[in-house]
């Protein structure tokens, strides 16, 4: 079955407490993504990546790294997280140029105490 | 820089109504994509549809129908006949054409549909 694999669903955790978000597909896709959702905000991106070792910013990068070096993972890792990282995670996925199908994993409820 | 909003943060209806939620965007790119995700209560989110900002035709899909209008940037989706399953969070999302890498989207919208 297709699908893009985000571990662990919920993660609690103190500050500075270094974390690392998995992220997993299967489906060959160049393209991954990392986003945010927060209440009254939307979704909002973080990092993405065009294929591997292929990596830039998106909108709210900071306090965030991510690395791609195999094309099936797209670990998103929190170095010190902080209180305000607090926040639903979603990694995604597609082919290159396939811009209608992206593919989203089940989502990381992350809370940082 | 690119902005999608949605004024709309929470709308309530009965079912059977006809609903129809806004989305407004803000791009210096001349050519662009605008899409609608559907996010239901548990958690995934869905892809609904993709218009490109040359194609100002408006599109059907069942239930489901789209209108975009480029001279006042806004590209709005009405479910007609809404049913319970319809409720969600709705989201509206702007790239630029160009690898669409970067998405920006809205800030939701949730609809509740009532038995």
């Amino acid at each position: 079955e297709a699908q893009v694999t985000q571990n662990p669903r919920y993660l609690i955790t103190v500050t500075g407490k270094k974390l690392t978000v998995t992220c997993s597909q299967n489906m060959n896709h160049e393209y991954m993504s990392w986003y945010r959702q927060d209440p009254g905000l939307g979704l909002r991106q973080i990092y993405y990546s065009m294929n591997v070792e292929v990596t830039d910013k998106g909108d709210v990068p900071e306090g965030y790294k991510v690395s791609r070096k195999e094309k099936r993972n797209f670990p998103l890792i929190l170095e010190s997280p902080s209180p305000n990282q607090t926040s639903l995670y979603f990694c995604a996925s597609r082919k290159h140029r396939d811009l209608e199908k992206l593919f989203f994993g089940s989502g990381t409820q992350l809370s940082v105490l | 820089a690119q902005k999608v909003t949605q004024a709309q943060t929470e709308i309530s209806v009965v079912e059977k109504e006809d609903v129809t939620l806004d989305c407004v965007y803000e791009t210096r790119d001349t050519t662009y994509y605008l899409f609608w995700y559907k996010q239901p209560p548990s958690g995934e989110l869905v892809f609904l549809i993709r218009r490109n900002s040359f194609d100002e035709q408006n599109e059907i899909s069942g239930r489901y129908s789209w209108n975009f209008q480029k001279s006042t940037s806004s590209f709005n989706f009405t479910i007609t006949a809404s049913q319970v399953v319809d409720s969600a969070v709705y989201f509206c999302a702007l790239s630029g054409f160009q690898g669409a890498q970067k998405l920006v989207f809205g800030q939701g919208t949730r609809l509740t549909i009532n038995p």
